[in-house]
């Protein structure tokens, strides 16, 4: 069985240019989180979503960062106009339901370098 | 708001040691709490979980209870083996709503 599939795995920009990170839950899972990890910190969450809908942005950036979750594809983290400060690895989590008892199940991450 | 406090490392045991690594939260209601494992260039793993209180989580040799007198989550392992270096995370998911809150990470280095 598959896991939680991101893509890239290492993913380099100049400041200015757009970053697009990409996120296949697991099978099975409708549910989507995505974190941002600095170095040497924990995990921030930054948005929750199921099929087409955003249900938690609370701890995304109210600027140059979105999210979506397609009916069909994969989860899109999009960041415009990327500046050096978004360097940092970018986690996906999927679960089955959204209740509070589940483990959410991570992929391998993206990681963010900008030149 | 929730949050989690985590033993800060880096934690460095020679093989075969007892193994120790705090965390406490903050919380409003019953909080599910987990444990969660990042090894180098990968994502993180479910180590282990506890979802009321008194409830032991183990895998792998790992042991936590979840405390709610004490607010404490603390991960135990008898006797470790170098495959177990790794960054370590405490985690705890809200008892409403969607969100996930971790701590900042224990590195720990096992050595022969």
């Amino acid at each position: 069985n598959a896991g939680v599939m991101q893509n890239p795995r290492h993913l380099v920009r100049r400041r200015g240019q757009e970053a697009r990170l990409r996120c296949s839950p697991m099978k099975g899972h409708s549910h989507v989180y995505w974190y941002r990890q600095l170095p040497e910190e924990g995990l921030k969450f930054m948005v929750y979503l199921q099929k087409e809908n955003i249900i938690d942005e609370s701890g995304m950036p109210k600027e140059r960062f979105s999210a979506e979750f397609p009916k069909e594809g994969p989860s899109i983290l999009r960041i415009q106009q990327v500046v050096r400060g978004d360097s940092a690895a970018y986690f996906c989590a999927s679960s089955p339901t959204a209740q509070r008892n589940q483990p959410q199940h991570f992929g391998d991450g993206t990681r963010l370098s900008i030149l | 708001g929730d949050s989690v406090t985590q033993m800060e490392g880096p934690v460095t045991l020679s093989e075969e040691a007892f193994l120790t690594i705090n965390c406490t939260y903050t919380a409003t209601g019953y909080p599910s709490l987990f444990w969660y494992v990042q090894y180098p260039g990968e994502g993180l793993q479910l180590l282990l979980k506890a979802t009321k209180a008194d409830d032991k989580g183990s895998n792998k040799g790992f042991e936590a209870t979840y405390r709610k007198e004490t607010t404490s989550f603390h991960l135990e392992k008898g006797s470790v083996q170098v495959s177990d270096s790794a960054v370590y995370f405490c985690a705890l998911s809200e008892a409403t709503g969607n969100q996930f809150y971790f701590g900042t990470g224990t590195s720990l280095t096992v050595i022969p």
